[in-house]
Formats: structure tokens, sequence, C-alpha cells
């Protein structure tokens, strides 16, 4: 079965930093280029960051730029996300996405991610 | 990067049709043909329905079509159907490797 698993969000404060991981299963990892999209409570889906097969490009919103940093690991058939001063306006679900044909053809479930103090 | 424009509604009874819009610019929608559409239930992620404009994956009913035309897609639901009622996103490549979201659909079958 072809699966996304989100991991490693929570409660950070106004400034902090958490790593969110996405384990991927059931194709080849390393022929994807793969993508973070993220959800505000209540709010629609917002494109935040994607990356190439071989970690060679790297592209984010502007609204992360310089804070966030996109990663993965073939071998480990792993993505990741580097979320660094993070503000309140971050506070949302984060999905990983898997790029096919242009769009995001699997995503998986979301892990939450809420700044606060 | 402005989020691509959708009416926040639209509705209809089952059985009928429904099309959802979503406008953009020369930049995104109408500079390139790959504008995808998903569809969201309640506390769940989102699900691929149409890509490229007008394909559908496999696994989605041919009820659901899209198409373009200059800066604006569209999504239409044909047949509507109790489990059809969802949030709908469109989504737009918008050059230099960026892509933006609508700001979603809610769709209510009567």
């Amino acid at each position: 079965e072809v699966q996304l698993v989100e991991s490693g969000g929570g409660l950070v404060q106004p400034g902090g930093s958490l790593r969110l991981s996405c384990a991927a299963s059931g194709f080849t990892f390393s022929n994807y280029w793969m993508t973070w999209v993220r959800q505000a409570p209540g709010k629609g889906l917002e494109w935040v960051a994607n990356i190439n097969r071989h970690e060679s490009e790297k592209y984010y919103v502007d609204s992360v730029r310089g804070r966030f940093t996109i990663s993965r690991d073939n071998a480990k058939n792993s993505l990741y996300l580097q979320m660094n001063s993070l503000r309140a306006e971050d506070t949302a679900v984060y999905y990983c996405a898997r790029h096919a044909a242009w769009a995001f053809d699997i995503w998986g479930q979301g892990t939450m991610v809420t700044v606060s103090s | 990067q402005s989020a691509l424009t959708q009416p926040p509604s639209a509705s209809g009874s089952p059985g009928q049709s429904v099309t959802i819009s979503c406008t953009g610019t020369s930049s995104d929608v109408g500079g390139h043909n790959f504008v995808s559409w998903y569809q969201q239930h309640p506390g769940k992620a989102p699900k691929l329905m149409i890509y490229e404009v007008s394909k559908r994956p496999s696994g989605v009913p041919d009820r659901f079509s899209g198409s373009k035309s200059g800066n604006t897609a569209s999504l239409t639901v044909s047949g509507l159907q109790a489990e059809d009622e969802a949030d709908y996103y469109c989504n737009s490549y918008a050059g230099s490797n960026n892509w933006v979201f609508g700001g979603g659909t809610k769709l209510t079958v009567l």
C-alpha cells in the first residue's frame, strides 16, 4: 500500500524549533519530488516547500524561506521539514505529499504544529 | 504568490450538476496546463480528483471533470451524491517551482 506517515508535530513556543518527518512506503521514494503543504485551523491549503529527487533543488513559499529547510533521506525513505524561528502564524496541520504528473497525488494524514506561549 | 480565487460555497441537489470556478492570472492558471483539484472531507487529508486540468486519477468517478478557459479553471461534479459534500481546492503551478492553492469551496449537497 502506498502510504505517507507524518510525525514530529506538537506545541512549541514562538521562536522555537521543530522537525517534522514523513515516512514513505509502498513506492520507490527516490523517484519522486516531494512536498510539504500546511493548513491553518479552519483555513485553506498552502504549499510550503518542495524538493527534487536528489536534494539538489529546494523551493519555498516566501513566508517560510530562510526559516524552514526541507530535506530528504532516500536510504530511509523519509522526508523532513526543519522549522526554526516559529511564529504563531505557522500554526497548522502539516501534510507531506508526493509529486506526480504536476500534482500532489498521495497525501499523509498530517501532523499538527501549534506555536503558542 | 497570491491565492487563486474560488467561491466560498456551492450547492446542488442529488443528481444535479455543480461547477466550481478557480480564477488566477496568466502567471499561474492561464500560463500552464498544470491545474489540479482536491477533495477534502472534514478531518481528513486532501485527495487528488483532477490533474493537468482535466485528467482523472484511477479510481475517481467520471462524474468529476475539469476544464480551463483563459485564467479560469473549473471543476464540474455531475450526478451529485451525498458523499460529494466536502471542501474542494484548486491548485496551479505558478512558475519558478512555486505552487498556489485556491481558498477552497465548500460544496453542500442539499
